[in-house]
This record gives C-alpha cells, structure tokens and sequence, in this order.
C-alpha cells in the first residue's frame, strides 16, 4: 500500500511569488494535515482538512491556503512568500474515526530567496 | 510557552546504551504519541499512550506518562547507530482530538 507522497520534493522560490504544494494521502484516508517545519524547530500545525472541507487552521497568516479535493488529496498554497517561509512542509493524513495516529509524507522543502 | 516540550534538546550516547528523553506539556491531554524523524524527512510514528495509561512498550521501546506532572519520557534500550534521528512528542488539543502540538524534539545521536 502506498503512503503518503507529496510534490515537489524541492521548489525554491523568490520573495512575493506564490508557491503551490500537493499530497496524496494513503488510500481511505480522508483527513489531511499540513505542518510547517523550519529549520531546528518542531512542526507547527498549519491547516486540517476532512471530507473537502477546512475543520482546523494554525496560528499562520491567510496567505497560507489550501484546498481538498474530492479525490482527497490536497494543495497547499503560500501567497506572497516571504524568506521566513523557508522551511520543510509535511503532510500527514489519517483516518479520522479510526483512531489519532498521523501518517506522514516525507516533505517538501521550500526556499524563498 | 508550547505543549509538547521536549528534553534534552540534543542526547549523545554510545551503541549499546539506554536513551532516555523527556517530554512536558501544559494542558491536559487524551493522548500523547511519540514520532521519530531522520534527516529533515518525514516523521514515522513510534507509539501512541493514552490518558489512561501509565506505561506502554513497544520492542526497545518504553514510553511513560504521568498525567499528574502532565511529563512523558521515551526510553529506548540498547541504542543502535538506526536510531540516529529527531524524536518529538505530540499532544491532542481539545479540539476533535484530532489536532496535535508537536515539540522541538531531541535531536539523537548514537555513536557506533
């Protein structure tokens, strides 16, 4: 069974472009949830998403987007980027009745130049 | 200040030797998990304790919690060189239990 995977791996970008993050969570799964991570720090939780809809959202400005689709996979998108958004982005996904353990992808790192 | 706090913030140790790091959080909680993370890629989780539940192992793994000092710890017995990696707890917030708080993490190294 496949896991969580996210895209790009990599994606560098310049300060006020916009960039755009995807994750295909594991086959079932309808929750998705996106974390920021800089560098040495823990995850900071960015936005939860089930069944389409947005059920949760982080201390983080509205530049910060994202979208479900029904297939329930997800987009992340951040507007406006600024060099503090440098960071690694990690999706996990689960099954929202079946317990709280989160599967994650293995990331995709944004720099903003 | 933030949940899931954990410490120490970096461990050093040798093949063969127990690691053991600590985790404190503020408010109160159903659950606690440990995750670990190699190299900045994905985190893969480790074990999961409830509210209720004072000890829980999982192969070299022992995690405790004691709700009353709102603290965990995860022991990890004869440390192999794999075991190099970040490890955070995660907390669930009040909110559907499905929000979790990460900490900093203990960065882990274990010298062959």
């Amino acid at each position: 069974e496949a896991g969580v995977t996210q895209s790009p791996t990599h994606l560098i970008k310049t300060r006020g472009q916009q960039a755009t993050l995807r994750c295909s969570p594991i086959s079932g799964h309808t929750s998705v949830y996106w974390y920021q991570q800089a560098l040495g720090l823990g995850l900071q939780f960015l936005l939860w998403y089930d069944e389409g809809e947005e059920r949760n959202r982080g201390n983080f400005p509205p530049r910060f987007s994202g979208r479900q689709f029904p297939n329930y996979s997800s987009e992340l998108n951040v507007n406006a980027l600024e060099l503090e958004d440098s960071a690694l982005y990690l999706c996990a996904s689960s099954l929202i009745l079946a317990g709280v353990e989160q599967f994650f992808g293995p990331g995709t790192r944004l720099t903003v130049l | 200040s933030q949940q899931g706090e954990e410490d120490p913030q970096a461990l050093s140790i040798q093949e063969g030797e127990n690691a053991t790091m600590n985790c404190s959080y503020k408010t109160s909680i159903n659950n606690l998990q440990w995750y670990r993370q190699n190299s900045g890629r994905g985190l893969v989780h480790l074990i999961l304790i409830r509210s209720n539940e004072r000890e829980k192992h999982s192969g070299r793994l022992r995690v405790t919690l004691d709700t009353s000092k709102k603290s965990s710890s995860l022991l990890i017995t004869a440390s192999r060189a794999a075991d190099t990696a970040s490890y955070f707890c995660a907390t669930d917030e009040d909110n559907y239990g499905q929000n979790f708080v990460f900490g900093p993490g203990t960065r882990l190294s274990v010298l062959p």
